[in-house]
Order: C-alpha cells, then sequence, then structure tokens
C-alpha cells in the first residue's frame, strides 16, 4: 500500500460528459502529480501541484483541468469527454527528499463509450 | 530536455533465465535514476532507486548501477521468476530542474514463462 488512494476505482460515462477525480497524497506530501496511462501512449505525465500550486505541466489537453486543495488532496477534472480519453489515470505523490521517488495511486480505470 | 530511453519490448523469458533491460537517458545536471514495476491491475510502484554516480540500487534480487559515463541505468537479475512479470518503467528526476517532476520511459513488458 503506497499510502496513496484514488477514487473512484472505475468511472463509465458517455462521450460529452464531465468527470472529477480524485486524489489523495501520501501523509505529509506536498507534491501530486498526474498520469495518464493508455495502451497506445504509454505513460503520460499530465501535470503536477505543489502545496495547492501548480508547479509544471505535461501534455494536458485543454478539456482537463486539476487543482490542488488546501488539505493537499487533489481532482483531475475531464470535461467535453472524447472516446480516446479512456484511459488508467493515475496519482503520484512525492515529499521533500532531494530524489523525488513517487508514489502511486491504484488508478482510476475510466471507459468513455 | 530530460528524456529516458527503453528497450522495446515485450521481453519473454523461462523461469531462472537472465534478464536485462536497458535503459539510457539525458539530463542536464544530475538526476536520480529510478526503476518502478507495474504488476497486472496495479498502480506503479518503486523498485530500486540510483542518486548519484556508481551507486547501485537493488531490490527483490534486482539490480541497476547509475552509469554517468555511458548515461545509463539498465536493470538486470540473475533468475527471473514467473512472478516477475510486469511492465517495468525506467525514470529520471532531476531535483534542479521542473521542480522534481520525473521523466519516464515507454515501459517494457517482460512476461516469464514456467
Amino acid at each position: 500500500d503506497s499510502g496513496v488512494t484514488q477514487t473512484p476505482k472505475h468511472l463509465i460515462t458517455a462521450t460529452g460528459q464531465r468527470v472529477t477525480l480524485r486524489c489523495s497524497p501520501r501523509s505529509g506530501d506536498l507534491s501530486v502529480y498526474w498520469y495518464q496511462q493508455s495502451l497506445d501512449q504509454g505513460l503520460q505525465f499530465l501535470i503536477q501541484y505543489y502545496n495547492g500550486e501548480e508547479r509544471a505541466k505535461g501534455n494536458i489537453l485543454e478539456r482537463f483541468s486539476a487543482q490542488q486543495f488546501p488539505d493537499l488532496h487533489s481532482e483531475l477534472n475531464l470535461s467535453s469527454l472524447e472516446l480516446g480519453d479512456s484511459a488508467l489515470y493515475f496519482c503520484a505523490s512525492s515529499g521533500t527528499e532531494s530524489y523525488n521517488e513517487q508514489f502511486f495511486g491504484p488508478g482510476t480505470r475510466l471507459t468513455v463509450l | 530536455g530530460n528524456s529516458v530511453t527503453q528497450m522495446e519490448g515485450p521481453v519473454t523469458l523461462s523461469e531462472e533465465a537472465f534478464l536485462t533491460i536497458n535503459c539510457t537517458y539525458t539530463a542536464t545536471g544530475y538526476p536520480s535514476l529510478f526503476w518502478y514495476v507495474q504488476y497486472p491491475g496495479e498502480g506503479l510502484q518503486l523498485l530500486l532507486k540510483a542518486t548519484k554516480a556508481d551507486d547501485k540500487g537493488s531490490n527483490k534480487g534486482f539490480e541497476a548501477t547509475y552509469r554517468k559515463e555511458t548515461t545509463s541505468f539498465h536493470l538486470e537479475k540473475g533468475s527471473v521468476q514467473v512472478s516477475d512479470s510486469a511492465v517495468y518503467f525506467c525514470a529520471l528526476s532531476d531535483p534542479n530542474t521542473n521542480a522534481g517532476k520525473s521523466t519516464f520511459g515507454d515501459g517494457t513488458t517482460l512476461t516469464v514463462k514456467p
């Protein structure tokens, strides 16, 4: 158990809809990262937050947004969903060690029909 | 920018065979290097790490040595088991750039047959 929790575990929705994925980092970790894993594109970094502030941005679509709240949990919002958004979405957190080992949650499997 | 290149898979081995998965990297500064493993249906978990040149990370019989001269961090195991079947990701984190964001390779799928 990494200490990172993600909800829901599975999500099935329709094209055009909007969903919210939730992540609670390990106790004390200030950084949260979001990744998308699909069969054809591997693990893609989306965005990082550190103590409530956006710190780094990767290949995140404009239809997607995220935030980190004062209690350090984070939410990833996906809107105007398309079939190609079906994937596993992982959240990870890291502490203050300089080598930045990341601890991954179990993921949310999103299926867009 | 930073990048990680992993040996393409999938890799299929018989039980007790020797495993090598190649990983090379490009980075500015002095990154930390990691191998993560993803078992079927699970998230990634850290397998081993090395934080400076010539360090050897090891865990569960797996080893990797941080080679700065060849910018490599190859994963090895002397005798694989069926339970080692998983996807393996090489990654780097440069504490001096990108605020600690890790860069991951594309992953290598390993299947071990009895």
